[in-house]
């Protein structure tokens, strides 16, 4: 079965402060992963994806297969940070699972 | 090019109604879905669909009906609306192909009364 475990609801930093937001999944095969924010009033969108390895917006995001995890992590915060993060999970049968969603919470 | 549609933005229910919300995609994506979105449980999967005439059962399809008659649409039917079903709900497409981005319409708020 496909699960994605994020354990924290809220997390409030302040500018400035390194962030990590956890992720942790649960999947027999080669799992597809992802991470997708959602800016106030706005539509979900990808932020960055497992397979690219990419940094966007400052954010990068490593997959650890020994510990199931895919944490997503800044250096920096800044207040534009500020949103609902969600970390998804794909495998080979079409569906796409979400995380329960961290808010994060950038203060000045 | 509008993406992913969602009709309607807005919906009242009282308990018992039925009504369908409506999901449009012009990108010809051939992996369509709905989730509802609640405070504290994130996203959470409906139903999905791989292709026409295709479609499968998420985490929560319970009170929800779907169909897939051709790849542009995808509509949710409650069949008997109840207050539980008061969410945000969200419709998704991507590609088959892997590691692919998902494309998310704006969302139907739907409160039942």
């Amino acid at each position: 079965a496909q699960r994605v475990t994020q354990p924290e609801k809220l997390l409030s930093v302040f500018k400035g402060a390194p962030v990590e937001l956890k992720c942790n999944y649960s999947y027999s095969g080669s799992p597809e992963l992802f991470w997708y924010v959602q800016y106030s009033r706005q539509r979900l969108q990808l932020l960055l994806r497992h397979i690219s390895r990419e940094s966007i917006k400052g954010f990068t995001a490593d997959l650890n297969k020994g510990e199931t995890s895919f944490h997503l992590k800044k250096p920096f915060a800044q207040e534009e940070d500020s949103a609902m993060y969600y970390c998804a999970l794909s495998g080979n049968t079409g569906k796409l699972i979400f995380g329960q969603g961290t808010t994060l919470q950038v203060k000045p | 090019n509008a993406g992913v549609t969602q009709t309607p933005k807005f919906q009242v229910l009282k308990t018992g109604q039925s009504m369908t919300l409506q999901c449009a995609q012009d990108m010809n994506h051939e992996y369509m879905s709905w989730y509802r979105q609640d405070p504290g449980m994130g996203l959470r999967l409906i139903h999905y669909s791989v292709g026409a005439g295709i479609t499968d059962q998420g985490e929560v399809p319970n009170g929800y009906n779907v169909s897939r008659s051709t790849t542009e649409d995808f509509p949710l039917r409650l069949l008997s609306a109840a207050p539980s079903q008061t969410s945000v709900y969200f419709c998704a497409t991507r590609t088959s192909q892997l590691n692919t981005e998902a494309f998310f319409g704006q969302g139907t708020r739907l409160t039942v009364v």
